[in-house]
């Protein structure tokens, strides 16, 4: 168990809907990575945030967007979801750069 | 053409083998050089990194990193059936003034028993 958590594990939803996916870092990380794994593209960078404040912007589509909040929790919210955007959501968090952990991921169905 | 390189596999080889995984990329940018291991439906888990040229070796896992020509392999020695995983090369670059991940497609291993 990495100590990051991430609710909801599953979420199937419709085209066109929006969804919000949550993310707890592990106690004391101030960092926080949302990752977009799929078949075809493998594991992608979506967006860092450190201490409330967004840090990097990877290849995070208009469409979604994430925050930071005062507990450290994290969302990302995902909109006019789209057939193509069924996938894994990981997050990770860390304390510097270099070792990031992973929650479980949550698994989106976009029918 | 993709900056990581790494073939998905499935590799597929009998309990107690030495295992060979591989990467090549094209950035010279990258500056760290890591190795997770992702078990079916969990999150990847980092099992090792490096900066330098050379070899690094923890237990039965040795990682060596060629920058010359641009390529990186892990080896599993007397590999066992927990080993089993996708295992994926990952690189850090200066991104936004910070380290940014970029990942392989990931190698899925099978160790037989």
């Amino acid at each position: 168990d990495s100590g990051v958590t991430q609710t909801p594990k599953h979420l199937i939803t419709a085209t066109g809907q929006r969804v919000t996916l949550r993310c707890s870092p592990r106690s004391g990380d101030l960092s926080v990575y949302w990752y977009q794994q799929s078949l075809d593209q493998g594991l992608q960078f979506l967006i860092q945030y450190y201490n409330g404040e967004e840090r990097a912007k990877g290849n995070i589509l208009e469409r979604f967007s994430a925050q930071q909040f005062p507990d450290l929790h994290s969302e990302l919210n995902l909109s006019s979801l789209e057939l193509g955007d069924s996938a894994l959501y990981f997050c990770a968090s860390s304390v510097g750069w270099d070792e990031q952990f992973f929650g479980p991921g949550t698994r989106l169905t976009v029918l | 053409q993709k900056e990581v390189e790494q073939d998905p596999g499935p590799l597929s080889v009998p309990e107690g083998a030495i295992v060979s995984l591989n990467c090549t990329y094209s950035n010279s940018a990258f500056q760290y050089f890591m190795w997770y291991r992702q078990y079916s439906r969990k999150g990847p888990e980092l099992l090792m990194y490096t900066y330098s040229s050379g070899n690094k070796e923890d237990g039965r896992f040795t990682a060596q990193v060629d920058k010359s020509s641009k390529y990186i392999s892990l080896f599993i020695r007397d590999s066992q059936p927990s080993d089993s995983a996708t295992y994926l090369c990952a690189m850090t670059e200066p991104f936004q003034g910070a380290q940014k991940l970029v990942f392989g497609q990931g190698t899925r291993l099978t160790i037989n028993p």
